[in-house]
């Protein structure tokens, strides 16, 4: 049973570059929820999809946007990269969109903006 | 100002030691907390979870106690290892909204040979 899976691991991009991650949530679940952790801080909500829809987002501007697919997969998009994106992206998948059920996260994507 | 305040900041132990790690949160109406180890370059994996109504829940070494009252938790770990260094962030969920889960910055672990 595979649990949440993010592509790619690393990624180096100069500034104003756009950028495209990638998670698979953990088998069986259908909402999946973005997160960005800078170096030595607690992970930063962006946003959740659940049905193909974003539900909620947190304080980051229209240059992050994501989308989900049928099978539940997502992706995050970011343009115009910015030195200050450079973080973990973390992916959490769970069952519901309601917040009742746990977060299973994925190991993230290092972004490195030179 | 955070809803979520760990304690301390990092901190260094020999092998074999024990020790206790601090939350502090405001968030309210308060559903669960849960503590989470991220090892280095990793996502956080869950240790426990507790409900207002849990005072204390064990998962082996790992310790966790919660005061709902006072709006405090704290995780113990026991007989430190190597592999117990790692960043322990505690999260806190709140009853109501999608976006209802509250991060601490989390704890530096580091255990010494």
């Amino acid at each position: 049973d595979a649990g949440v899976t993010q592509s790619p691991t690393h990624l180096i991009k100069t500034r104003g570059q756009q950028v495209t991650l990638r998670c698979s949530p953990k088998s069986g679940h259908d909402t999946v929820s973005w997160y960005q952790q800078a170096l030595g801080q607690g992970p930063q909500f962006i946003f959740q999809y659940y049905e193909e829809e974003e539900r909620q987002r947190g304080n980051f501007p229209d240059r992050f946007s994501g989308h989900q697919f049928p099978n539940y997969s997502s992706e995050l998009n970011v343009n115009a990269l910015l030195l200050g994106d450079s973080a973990l992206y973390l992916c959490a998948s769970s069952l519901g969109s309601r917040g009742g059920q746990p977060q299973h996260f994925g190991d993230g994507t290092r972004l490195s903006i030179l | 100002k955070n809803q979520v305040e760990q304690s301390p900041q990092s901190l260094i132990i020999l092998e074999g030691k024990n020790c206790t790690l601090q939350c502090n949160y405001t968030v309210s109406p308060f559903s669960n907390l849960r503590w989470y180890k991220q090892d280095t370059g990793r996502g956080p994996v869950s240790l426990t979870i507790m409900t207002f109504s849990e005072n204390t829940k064990s998962n082996g070494r790992y310790t966790a106690t919660l005061d709902a009252d006072t709006k405090q938790s704290s995780l113990h770990i026991t007989a430190s290892q190597l592999s117990d260094s790692a960043s322990y962030i505690c999260v806190v969920r709140g009853q109501t909204g999608a976006n209802n889960l509250f991060f601490g910055t989390g704890t530096r672990l580091t255990v010494i040979p």
